[in-house]
């Protein structure tokens, strides 16, 4: 099945923007969706199909992806970003969801 | 809006069974498909199962295939995941989601413990 890799953790200063990588084959082909979750609440959706956000998500959160890479940026990044966030893709060779292994989001 | 609940973790030893329920609200629960996640602690997001909007169809993870089942009550608007020969790598927080199988996962839980332990 699909392997997402993700750099693990990622660190940025207040007010700057945050870009967190999805590698995979042949992503750009695929519909990727990004998770942010923090401790002890439910994952939240904020990007589907590469690039859309759901309703309620800020403008700041943003998707894109293109060949073997997708990227979510968050732009104006405050201390209420600080979180996990997990790629998603749906492998249709193997009928699985495949999740990224996490980036850990530090706001320094 | 769209309330999910887990339920029915605890602790069980190796060998054991356990059954986890999740309520769902806010949305027609028969039409939509719904998923297992969890998440071992200090670990990532690992998937674990779907079943169709109409029950027809279920796949699993490879980890979990052959000894967890997931199924549905339309009528109490409930998904379920039974465990059978747990294992201490099963211990993790288990997540319901809703969504298309080969889409999105719109919607979560805030997930329920499970333990595997002697």
């Amino acid at each position: 099945s699909s392997v997402l890799t993700q750099p693990s953790s990622v660190s940025v200063a207040p007010g700057q923007t945050a870009r967190i990588t999805c590698g995979g084959s042949n992503l750009g082909g695929k519909g990727v969706h990004w998770y942010q979750h923090k401790p002890g609440q439910a994952p939240v959706l904020v990007i589907h199909f590469d690039s859309d956000r759901p309703s309620g998500i800020p403008e700041r959160f943003s998707g894109s992806n293109s060949g073997n890479t997708a990227t979510l940026t968050i732009s104006g990044v405050g201390a209420g970003d600080e979180a996990d966030y997990y790629c998603q893709v749906w492998d249709s060779n193997s009928d699985h969801v495949v999740f990224g292994g996490g980036t850990k989001l530090t706001v320094l | 809006q769209v309330q999910l609940a887990e339920s029915g973790g605890g602790v069980v030893q190796p060998g054991r069974s356990l059954r986890l329920s999740c309520a769902a609200s806010g949305f027609i629960f028969s039409n939509y498909d719904m998923h297992w996640v969890r998440q071992v602690p200090g670990k990532g997001l690992q998937w674990v199962a779907v079943i169709s909007y109409d029950g027809g169809d279920q796949y699993y993870a490879d980890s979990v295939t052959g000894r967890f089942t997931i199924s549905r009550d339309d009528f109490k608007n409930t998904l379920y995941l039974q465990m059978n020969s747990l294992k201490p790598e099963d211990t993790a927080v288990y997540h319901c989601a809703k969504g298309p199988m080969t889409a999105m996962l719109d919607y979560w839980g805030r997930g329920t413990l499970v333990t595997v332990s002697s």
